[in-house]
This record gives structure tokens, C-alpha cells and sequence, in this order.
């Protein structure tokens, strides 16, 4: 069964503390990897897709990587508004098998950056 | 483009009540997708759909929910008869076909007394 773990759960940082969120996956055939910001009372936001190992996007303070087992999501010099709920999500199988139409979600890791 | 539009933003109702909640996707996606989001089990797709035809259901907890999408326009997933444990917030996501990254709307709040 396809699955996705996210680690640590919650993650409390100092501002100007860099440090990384983890992803592990367990898929038959990656078709990329997805992460998304939450902030509280609203929809996820789409940050980055990555498609192979080896592959990096960046944006702004945030850096995501992928090996073949996990991505990671780097936050270099983090501020007081990158708090929120980070997630990541890999395609998966739809029930029948035909097609890759969904997303499987991990828990998501609480991101606070304190001033 | 305005984004998805979901409404309610917020429900208050008592158990055992009907309760419909709305999606409007994206102009031009043809996927569209159901969520419901709990602290306790985080994100889980309820169902899908791909140019107004029901893909997968296998989310869907119980016959108590239902979700319908009669044109490329509009969704609802209704809830009959309404228990305590539907409280949660309830997600729709579009997408277009030639990609896989989703787009959320803002979200139904939905608290069943």
C-alpha cells in the first residue's frame, strides 16, 4: 500500500534557526512528489513538484529536495511567517488500479518560527 | 481567476439534519476533489472526479454521504443525516488534466451539535 510519513510532527524553531522537514514515501511507481503550505483556516497552497532523484527547487527560504526513499524541505534562515502546516503528497493509484488521478497526503509538520 | 469557491465558509448544525456543501472549480479543470480534514487523521480524499464522472468513491465513509458534480460548474457533497463525528473541515481541489498538482479552496468549517 502506498504511503507517506512525515517527520517530526511539530517542529519549534528559533527566528534566523535553519533546520529540515522530512518526507519518507512508500510508492510502486514515483510520479513526483508534492509539497504544500497551510496556514490556519485555509486551503493548502502548492509550493513545489519534484520528479527524480536528485532534483531541487527553491523558493525564497525554502529549498526541497529528493532521493529515491524521502524529499526533504530545507528552511534556510526561517522567519516568523513561515509558520504553518507543510505537507507532502505523492500520486497513488485510484481504487481499481486504472489511473493515477489522486494524491495520498502525509500528516504535515507544524512549522513555529519564533521571533 | 478567482480560485475555487467553496461555500459555506462555515456550518453549525444538529445532528441528524441534512447538510450540503458546495464547490465551484476552476474554470478549464476537469478533475475535481473532495477532502475532509480531522487533527486525528489529517487529509483524506473522499472522492473524485474527472470531467463530471465519479472516479473514485472509495473515500467516502459511509452511505450517509454522497457527492454529485451535474456540470463542469458545480459539486456538492451532502451529508444525510448529519452525526457529531462529520465535524471537520471539508476541502474541494481541482486540477486540469495535464497535471497532477491540485488547487484548494478555502474550506466549509462544518460542526455537527
Amino acid at each position: 500500500e502506498d504511503q507517506v510519513t512525515q517527520s517530526p510532527e511539530a517542529l519549534r524553531l528559533q527566528e534566523g534557526e535553519s533546520s529540515s522537514l522530512n518526507c519518507s514515501y512508500t510508492v510502486s511507481g514515483l510520479r513526483g512528489l508534492f509539497w504544500y503550505r497551510q496556514d490556519p483556516g485555509k486551503g493548502p497552497e502548492f509550493l513545489f513538484t519534484l520528479y527524480s532523484a536528485g532534483e531541487e527547487k527553491e523558493k525564497e527560504r525554502l529549498k526541497a529536495t529528493l532521493t529515491k526513499k524521502e524529499s526533504f524541505l530545507h528552511i534556510t534562515a526561517p522567519k516568523p511567517e513561515d509558520s504553518a502546516t507543510y505537507l507532502c503528497a505523492v500520486p497513488t493509484l485510484s481504487a481499481g488500479g486504472t489511473s493515477y488521478g489522486k494524491l495520498t497526503f502525509g500528516q504535515g509538520t507544524i512549522l513555529t518560527v519564533h521571533p | 481567476d478567482a480560485g475555487v469557491i467553496q461555500s459555506p465558509r462555515h456550518e453549525v448544525t444538529e445532528m441528524g439534519q441534512e447538510v450540503t456543501l458546495r464547490c465551484k472549480p476552476i474554470s478549464g479543470h476537469d478533475y475535481l476533489f473532495w477532502y475532509r480534514q480531522t487533527m486525528m487523521r489529517g487529509l483524506e480524499l473522499l472522492i473524485y472526479f474527472n470531467n463530471n464522472v465519479p472516479i473514485d468513491d472509495s473515500g467516502m465513509p459511509e452511505d450517509r454521504f454522497s457527492a454529485k458534480m451535474p456540470n463542469a460548474s458545480f459539486s456538492t457533497l451532502k451529508i444525510q443525516p448529519s452525526e457529531p463525528r462529520d465535524s471537520a473541515v471539508y476541502f474541494c481541489a481541482t486540477r486540469p488534466s495535464y497535471t497532477d498538482t491540485q488547487y484548494f479552496g478555502p474550506g466549509t468549517r462544518l460542526t455537527v451539535l
